[in-house]
């Protein structure tokens, strides 16, 4: 099956900084989802991003579908933004959802 | 519009006992589809249900089951429970493939 691969597996931000996180991803795909799990587990979606780019607030979203690969932008980091965000793919005609293993954020003020 | 609804929030059970657990979708989406979220393996496809029909598997054993309703509410079932089983489970919905997935607030089962 498609392979997903996020980097850095873990994050450490000072309030106000900005990252970028990416997400590799093994085979073409016609679904591309960013996620921010909250403390009680829920999946929040960010962006619907099968290719091109996209911005909501300070959150913003590429996706390069022939180069395989997704990047997350969180520019001037604040401490509501911790928390683990996940990349999941899908292949074209399927909905089974393949996730990474996650980008652990920790934003400290 | 309402989001993702799962029920029941958080369940403790025993080995070798039988659970079930249910997941209304957003209202007019078609597809519904489990996860499982261990510390070990991460999140895992269970299956996905489509029109009352199991549309696609992934690799759990048999003792995983699900089921559709022509309201498109779904259920899964997990009989003879071992303490592997415990996890967040995870329920999605989309209006079809290749659609955008929402997902709801899980159940936590805890096998003792």
């Amino acid at each position: 099956g498609i392979q997903v691969e996020q980097s850095p597996p873990d994050l450490i931000l000072q309030e106000g900084a900005n990252s970028t996180l990416r997400c590799n991803f093994s085979d073409s795909v016609n679904n591309l989802q960013w996620f921010h799990q909250n403390p009680w587990g829920q999946l929040i979606n960010l962006f619907y991003i099968p290719s091109g780019t996209k911005q909501n607030g300070r959150l913003s979203a590429t996706t390069v579908a022939t180069e395989r690969y997704s990047l997350l932008y969180i520019s001037s980091s604040q401490t509501t933004d911790s928390g683990v965000y996940f990349c999941a793919v899908a292949t074209y005609g399927n909905n089974r959802l393949a996730f990474g293993k996650g980008n652990q954020v920790v934003v400290i003020p | 519009k309402a989001g993702v609804t799962q029920t029941p929030r958080y369940l403790i059970k025993t080995r070798g006992q039988q659970v079930t657990l249910s997941c209304s979708p957003i209202s007019g989406h078609r597809s519904v589809s489990w996860y499982q979220q261990t510390p070990g393996q991460g999140l895992q496809f269970l299956f996905e249900y489509f029109s009352e029909t199991q549309r696609n598997k992934g690799n759990f054993p048999g003792r995983f089951s699900g089921r559709q309703f022509s309201n498109s509410r779904s259920e899964m079932n997990v009989s003879t429970l071992e303490l592997g089983d415990s996890a967040l489970y995870l329920c999605a919905s989309s209006w079809d493939e290749d659609y955008e997935q929402y997902f709801g607030p899980g159940t936590r089962l805890t096998v003792t």
